[in-house]
């Protein structure tokens, strides 16, 4: 298994509240992704990682922010949370980009927000 | 606009027969494939994956498939198990080399005994 923790695993909150879901990484692994996964929609990204304190946007990006300080920590913060952000959410690293890039995934953090 | 298309949601096959899983993309441009598969409250597992150099790439009972003119791949398992009973997602590494992957959305797998 990929050294992937994800924290919480199991949230629930109220709208309009901040929420934090933190990352940690043991592989050392410069890029670091995530990911919502809704029904029908699959798997969405939000935000990425190439490196410390760089970050890009995906394609889901409104209502999220990131920040990685550190190469083993990647925090996404949902700024004010919505009902819409009810969702799955999954951490990812890989090692590199391109062709043979594999991307490892944490176990996952249900949030519902009420 | 859904780069990567799994068309079908479900499928359900008996133990022991072969199960076709399908992927269709749109982007010329991507050049490296994925499988995933994911379990019920778990996160994604890497299956097997195949360059656009290549037309197929074999791992034990899986076996995946690319068609470069139809924009299309599939994936085979043979023989199934009940113990593939799964979701299955296709990526597709993003060509401006960020290492993103874009993924259909999933086609649910039920193996019969």
């Amino acid at each position: 298994d990929a050294g992937i923790t994800q924290s919480p695993r199991h949230k629930v909150t109220e709208t309009g509240t901040p929420v934090t879901l933190r990352c940690h990484q043991t592989e050392n692994h410069r890029y670091m992704y995530w990911y919502r996964q809704d029904p029908g929609h699959g798997l969405r990204l939000i935000h990425y990682s190439y490196g410390v304190k760089d970050t890009d946007k995906g394609e889901v990006s409104d209502g999220y922010s990131v920040s990685r300080s550190k190469t083993e920590d990647f925090l996404l913060t949902l700024e004010s949370a919505t009902s819409s952000q009810t969702s799955v959410y999954f951490c990812a690293i890989s090692e590199q980009q391109g062709i043979g890039n594999t991307i490892y995934f944490g176990e996952g953090s249900w949030l519902t927000v009420v | 606009d859904q780069q990567v298309k799994q068309n079908s949601p479900s499928l359900s096959v008996q133990e022991g027969r072969i199960s076709i899983l399908n992927c269709d993309y749109t982007n010329s441009m991507f050049d490296y494939f994925l499988w995933y598969k994911k379990y019920p409250a778990e996160g994604p597992t890497f299956l097997i994956s195949i360059s656009s150099i290549k037309d197929k790439n074999e791992d034990g009972r899986f076996t995946v498939f690319l068609n470069k003119s139809a924009k299309h791949l599939s994936l085979h398992i043979v023989p199934s198990q009940p113990g593939d009973s799964a979701v299955y997602f296709c990526a597709a590494s993003d060509p401006s080399n960020t290492g993103k992957l874009i993924f259909g959305q999933g086609t649910t797998l039920q193996v019969k005994p």
